[in-house]
């Protein structure tokens, strides 16, 4: 069974700044998809970025990017700029691209200072 | 519709009662699935439709938990005997197809407590 891991509980960002979110997985599939989902207090999941997993290079959305090691199943997502609207739980997420299941990690919450 | 509907937004039960939970998907919308997010957590699949079929329902927790999609539209997620473990966030997701890397489209969710 797949699985996401999101080691860390809590993250904090000084307004302007940059952050990065970590995420680990585990799959013994070799095509699947790889998504961050932002999930503020109205509950509503937004797409932040998508990454396939036969694309090496990574995905990038404005002040979104993420690193991709598939070896080693590590898919962090950084943010740059960091705006007060930034501040949410972030999840990661993993769908076998012949499934139609997301599977989603524990989140981290984010909070952005200023 | 604009986006993924869902209603109702907050539903209190008593324990023992049956509940209903609706989701309007994004028109022309061929597949929904429905999460439980428990507090604190990510979501976990409960069941997926192509448009009325159900196929996948693995993660129903028990079988006091129902979904239906009969018109391959509207969808209901029904919950019978609600007890105090079944109190958590239920979201609805829509998308086109499921291939690829397809957005799926998410609703507000229902917050169900069981008191």
């Amino acid at each position: 069974a797949q699985t996401v891991t999101q080691s860390q509980p809590e993250m904090s960002v000084q307004e302007a700044e940059t952050v990065t979110l970590s995420c680990t997985y585990d799959t013994s599939e070799s095509d699947y998809y790889l998504f961050w989902y932002k999930q503020p207090p109205s509950r509503q999941m937004i797409l932040v970025i998508r990454q396939e997993a036969y694309k090496q290079q990574n995905a990038t959305e404005n002040r979104f990017s993420v690193n991709f090691q598939k070896a080693a199943k590590s898919f962090s997502l950084k943010i740059s700029d960091s705006q007060l609207g930034d501040a949410a739980m972030y999840f990661c997420a993993y769908r076998w691209a012949y499934g139609n299941k997301l599977v989603f990690g524990a989140g981290t919450i984010l909070r952005v200072k200023s | 519709g604009a986006g993924v509907s869902q209603s109702p937004r907050y539903k209190v039960a008593k324990r023992g009662q049956d509940v209903a939970l609706r989701c309007d998907p994004i028109s022309g919308h061929v597949s929904l699935f429905w999460y439980q997010q428990a507090l604190g957590q990510g979501p976990e699949f409960l069941t997926y439709f192509q448009n009325e079929a159900q196929l996948d329902k693995s993660g129903l927790p028990s079988d006091r938990f129902f979904a239906e999609r009969p018109e391959g539209s509207v969808s209901t997620l029904k919950i019978q005997r609600t007890q105090q473990e079944d109190s958590a966030v239920y979201l609805c997701a829509s998308s086109l197809i499921i291939q690829g890397n397809t957005e799926a489209f998410f609703g507000q969710g229902t917050r169900l407590t069981v008191v």
